[in-house]
């Protein structure tokens, strides 16, 4: 079974709103990446949190990240129509290396 | 510098049919993977190198093999296709950051 559950699945703001999305992991971590995806395209990395670290900001872009409830979310703020995509939370657990992702949230900004 | 690069783009392969996908990376990663993507499931991982001649499992192996050969490429190939196999394929890197993952394009891959 998949590490991380993105909620919700899917989000229509208006642009100018905050956007938050939230992911939720099964077992304890190293580090925790958010990726976006733009339709048909490859996913691009955006910030990553390690897990000693709370919070993160890149930009218009907040991670939070609380190891004690085994959850993250991702705050885009004064959100633009640029920033409809997919977005997708991925973790690296302690016991290896590899990278897992979640099913992602679809982002889409309202004119 | 062109990061990674899957061929081809789009395959139309009928059930039974075998073939490979390339990945190459020309950004000195040491890890590789290949995900599988599905609608509603998001990217699920078939397999991972950590480093060249070496090769683990992921989520999702079953019907694959992956060959890292050397550092540069990392290759998937579908011994049989079935029309399970139908999906969008991304090979990725990561970066000297360790958690930053480098995504190709994509395969596009029917199996009929």
């Amino acid at each position: 079974s998949q590490q991380g559950e993105e909620d919700p699945q899917a989000l229509s703001i208006q642009e100018g709103e905050n956007a938050t999305m939230n992911c939720s992991y099964k077992t304890s971590i190293n580090n925790l990446q958010w990726y976006r995806q733009n339709s048909g395209r490859g996913l691009v990395h955006l910030i990553l949190i390690r897990s000693n670290e709370r919070e993160k900001h890149s930009g218009r872009l907040r991670v939070t990240l609380d190891t004690s409830k085994k959850s993250s979310s991702l705050l885009i703020t004064a959100s633009r129509a640029a920033d409809t995509a997919s977005y997708f939370c991925a973790t690296e657990p302690e016991v290896d290396d590899k990278i897992i992702f979640g099913k992602g949230t679809r982002l889409h900004i309202l004119p | 510098n062109a990061g990674v690069t899957q061929t081809p783009k789009f395959q139309v392969l009928k059930t039974g049919q075998s073939m490979t996908l390339q990945c190459a990376q020309d950004m000195n990663h040491n890890s590789m993977y290949w995900y599988r993507q599905d609608p509603g499931m998001g990217l699920r991982l078939i397999y991972y190198s950590a480093s060249e001649g070496t090769t683990d499992k992921g989520e999702v192996p079953n019907g694959y093999n992956v060959s890292r050969l050397n550092k540069r490429e990392f290759s998937l190939r579908l011994e049989s296709a079935a029309p399970s196999q139908t999906s969008v394929y991304f090979c990725a890197g990561e970066g000297a950051r360790v958690g930053e993952l480098f995504f190709g394009e994509g395969s596009r891959l029917t199996v009929l």
